[in-house]
């Protein structure tokens, strides 16, 4: 059983196009996050969410607009796609009220190419 | 500001030789922190974490990490490396202002050489 999966795996379209990625955990987890990851790998936050409840939205253009429509999913959108969109998009979740856990579950990450 | 530094871009070492990969942090307040490993085309894994209590921490496939408050380190260990452990290794820090905000370091790639 996948714990974190996201849709689709890799996404390759055209400057201007709009495209949604799709994010879902089965752990029963009440945080999720977005993470970008550029062709460094250098892994920068983008959103979380709370029990459907945004609480990090870093400095992102807001051509990107994430959306939680429950605790086990956070879909991402986002608008007139530009080059430097281009990247690895990566979902995580984690349980963080009490128990001392914390640490985050990676999903496989879509892999966006912006021509 | 809360951070997190990985010093070293690439760290090599021969099969069977012990590993080290170097964290450092700066947070206020008592850090909780993270190593992750990235295989190629995969999402984060996590290896271990310290949140309190002993400073050595023993994860997966035989990774441990040492924190060292004096030194602010939380560095990464392996008695023996195998070849399959080369990947991607992040260091990470959970803010500890309530916002569920994890900083990561920019990542050490390890290369054990058979």
């Amino acid at each position: 059983d996948t714990a974190v999966s996201q849709t689709p795996k890799y996404l390759v379209t055209q400057m201007g196009n709009d495209k949604s990625i799709k994010c879902e955990q089965n752990l029963g987890h009440d945080t999720m996050y977005w993470y970008k990851q550029d062709s460094k790998k250098f892994l920068k936050i983008m959103f979380s969410y709370n029990n459907k409840e945004l609480i990090i939205n870093e400095t992102v253009p807001n051509r990107f607009s994430p959306k939680s429509p429950d605790k086990a999913h956070l879909n991402l959108h986002i608008n007139s796609l530009e080059l430097g969109d281009s990247a690895v998009y990566f979902c995580a979740s984690s349980q963080e009220l009490s128990s001392g856990r914390n640490e985050q579950f990676f999903g496989p990450g879509t892999r966006l190419t912006v021509l | 500001a809360q951070s997190v530094a990985q010093p070293e871009d690439q760290v090599n070492v021969a099969e069977g030789n012990p590993l080290t990969v170097k964290c450092t942090y700066s947070v206020s307040g008592n850090p909780y922190l993270f190593w992750y490993v990235q295989y190629p085309n995969r999402g984060l894994q996590f290896l271990l974490k310290y949140i309190t209590g002993d400073n050595l921490v023993k994860g997966s496939y035989g990774f441990e990490a040492e924190f060292n408050k004096s030194q602010t380190s939380f560095h990464l260990k392996k008695p023996s490396a195998l070849v399959s452990d080369s990947a991607l290794y992040f260091c990470a820090v959970r803010d500890t202002s309530g916002t569920y905000k994890y900083i990561f370091g920019t990542g050490t790639r390890l290369k054990v050489l058979a």
